[in-house]
């Protein structure tokens, strides 16, 4: 079984600082890693996601993700944010052999301020 | 491309209703996967169907159930609602059932029971 635990659940930033979202998971297989981002009133979009080789992923709107094995963890970063980044973000694993589920974490909900 | 749509995008239904919800996919895609999303709790997967066969289910009560078309738009039904079910129901499509591809999720239909 796997598990996604994202420990923020709220996160309020001011503008044009830097921005770390925290993701553990847990898991008896390997596993792929995803982050999504769900703008107001939307559904959810990719940001990025890890499915083998360099650790650090670079992924959409200038968002970057490290894995890293030995802590479980894939914790999202940006260097500086925008108003615009305003949104919720989830972590979510899946399984590499494809017979399991999306395991998503509760979402971390990113405020950015003037 | 045109995203994934679901309908309706909003529905008010009483206890001891019951509610169906539709999901039309990107076109050519085939896996079709569908979640609850409430506050604090995030998205709970409810059941993934490709090619008109569920491969996946979460844990949910047999109220809950779904199908897939030959055309892969997919439907969801509630039976016998509880306010408890009152959520963002999400609609996602990928390509196939490979675990590295992503999952492109339409805007949800938000359901109240009163």
């Amino acid at each position: 079984a796997q598990s996604v635990t994202q420990l923020d659940s709220q996160v309020p930033v001011f503008e044009e600082a830097p921005v770390e979202l925290r993701c553990n998971y847990s898991s008896s297989v390997s596993v792929y890693l995803f982050w999504y981002v769900q703008y107001p009133n939307q559904g959810l979009q990719l940001l990025l996601k890890y499915l083998s080789g360099s650790t650090l992923v670079k992924g959409i709107n200038g968002f970057e993700a490290e894995f890293n094995k030995s802590q479980t963890s894939f914790h999202l970063r940006k260097p500086s944010v925008h108003i615009s980044d305003t949104a919720e973000y989830f972590c979510a694993v899946r399984s590499t052999s494809g017979t399991y589920k999306y395991i998503f974490g509760t979402g971390t909900r990113l405020k950015v301020l003037a | 491309k045109a995203g994934v749509t679901q309908t309706p995008r909003y529905l008010i239904k009483t206890r001891g209703q019951q509610v169906t919800l539709s999901c039309s996919p990107i076109s050519g895609h085939r896996s079709v996967s569908w979640y609850q999303q409430t506050p604090g709790q995030g998205l709970q997967f409810l059941f993934e169907y490709f090619s008109e066969t569920q491969r996946n289910k979460g844990n949910f009560p047999g109220r809950f159930s779904g199908r897939q078309f030959s055309n892969s738009r997919s439907e969801m039904n509630v039976s016998t609602l509880e306010l408890g079910d009152s959520a963002l129901y999400l609609c996602a499509s990928s390509a196939d059932t490979s675990s590295y591809n992503e999952q492109f999720f339409g805007p949800g239909t938000r359901l109240t029971v009163l």
